[in-house]
């Protein structure tokens, strides 16, 4: 397996513009996570699924930020309209789920608004 | 919210030192984890343990957890320049089995 895989790597963009991070997690993995990490903040939780459902969406900052997990290989990450504040890195893991919490992070994605 | 928080916030080093990394959290948990990110990368999982686990060791690495203290510690053993990354503990606040990390520790290893 390739492991995570989350794309675009970097993502440079204006004010006000929809951005929209996605992310392949590893096969037959139940968990999903999506983080930011700044280093004002360090690495926030932003959502976790389980099963493509959204289970804690609580560190989600604001109604700017969405994410869906349409089927077990694949979730976006989308921030309309952005701000130059959203910059940071943000990267997605999945885990087996269960008792088994061991998280297998991609490589993130550096975004950048201006 | 940050539920672990590593100390020191930075280490520097000589090649073949030791290196202690600690790690405190608030809540009870199932089990906290260590990763490690190097520059510009994401996180990879070096250890987990078990809350009703004391030490776990694996290759250079020994953790520890006290669980009457809320506290771990990670030792890495005869440090590398290659250990140079910053190191994160995780638990699951409450039980939750959600991964949630502190700040990190920033290791410097010198050759």
């Amino acid at each position: 397996d390739a492991g995570v895989i989350q794309s675009p790597r970097h993502e440079v963009t204006e004010m006000g513009q929809e951005v929209t991070l996605r992310c392949k997690p590893i096969s037959g993995h139940n968990s999903l996570f999506w983080y930011r990490q700044t280093m004002m903040r360090g690495l926030e939780l932003l959502i976790y699924f389980n099963n493509n459902v959204p289970i804690d969406d609580s560190g989600m900052p604001e109604d700017r930020f969405s994410a869906k997990m349409p089927n077990a290989s694949f979730s976006t990450l989308k921030i309309q309209p952005s701000e130059p504040r959203d910059s940071a890195v943000y990267f997605c893991a999945s885990s087996p789920g269960g008792l088994n919490t061991e998280a297998f992070f991609g490589q993130g994605t550096r975004l950048t608004v201006v | 919210s940050q539920q672990g928080e590593e100390d020191p916030q930075a280490l520097s080093i000589q090649e073949g030192e030791n290196a202690t990394m600690n790690c405190s959290y608030k809540t009870s948990i199932n089990n906290l984890q260590w990763y490690r990110q190097n520059s510009g990368r994401g996180l990879v999982h070096l250890i987990l343990i078990r809350s009703n686990e004391r030490e776990k060791h694996s290759g250079r690495l020994r953790v520890t957890l006290d669980t009457s203290k809320k506290s771990s510690s990670l030792l890495i053993t005869a440090s590398r320049a290659a250990d140079t990354a910053s190191y994160f503990c995780a638990t699951d606040e409450g039980g939750s089995y959600i991964p949630t990390f502190g700040r990190g520790t920033s290791l410097i290893v010198h050759p």
